[in-house]
């Protein structure tokens, strides 16, 4: 049971570049998010998408899009990276359990990109 | 919406004693709160939640306070272990209320034991 998988484990863009990071999972949850790590600042929400279909807003999303591209897959684009744009990106699935159940979301192993 | 503040920033016990870390939230309508940890190099892992509903949740030596009317809740460790030394984030949402949990985490705490 792989969980959450993430690409690529480590990247180094030029400002202006574009790329795409990918995100699987294979828990069959319903919900999937981008999260940036920076030190000092937690983990902070860029997109979040509830269902196949949908993708919503987070906390810091300029800069950034997403695509559901179906239940499993929930792939972060950025189209002409930046110096601020450095950080650890993780992605995160959760399910919908029933109100008395924890509503745990499961990490991918993250992405560290760097842009110089 | 929701905002999170977690204090303190770091935290440095001797082993055996307990660490409390303390977390606000904003927003009125969360009802749920589960804690983080994150190890060196490694992925967030869920370690205790609680829902609005419960005042206090114990799982062995971890246990989670919540005060509604004064919209922060804590994370309390007894016996602390070398092993427990991490960065532990609070978070906060609404819960699937809204068809999704649009969970928003403070800035961390990294807590260290000392042997």
């Amino acid at each position: 049971n792989a969980g959450v998988t993430q690409t690529p484990k480590f990247q180094v863009l030029k400002t202006g570049q574009s790329m795409t990071l990918q995100c699987a999972q294979d828990m069959n949850h319903n919900s999937m998010y981008w999260y940036r790590q920076d030190p000092g600042m937690g983990l902070r929400l860029i997109y979040y998408s509830a269902s196949e279909g949908t993708t919503d807003k987070g906390e810091v999303p300029n800069g950034y899009n997403v695509s559901r591209l179906n239940k499993r897959e929930f792939s972060l684009r950025l189209e002409s990276a930046a110096p601020s744009q450095t950080s650890v990106y993780f992605c995160a699935s959760s399910d919908n359990p029933p109100q008395d159940r924890s509503e745990k979301l499961f990490f991918g192993s993250g992405t560290q990109l760097s842009v110089l | 919406g929701e905002n999170v503040e977690q204090h303190p920033s770091t935290l440095s016990v001797q082993e055996g004693d307990s660490a409390v870390i303390k977390c606000t939230y904003s927003d009125s309508a969360s009802n749920y709160f589960p804690w983080y940890k994150q190890e060196l190099g490694k992925r967030p892992q869920l370690i205790i939640d609680i829902r609005s509903n419960v005042g206090e949740k114990k799982d062995q030596r971890i246990a989670v306070t919540l005060n509604k009317t004064a919209k922060h809740f804590s994370l309390h460790i007894t016996e602390t272990q070398p092993e427990d030394s991490a960065v532990y984030f609070c978070a906060a949402s609404r819960g699937y209320g809204g068809a999704t949990n649009k969970l928003i985490f403070g800035t961390g705490t990294l807590l260290a034991v000392q042997p």
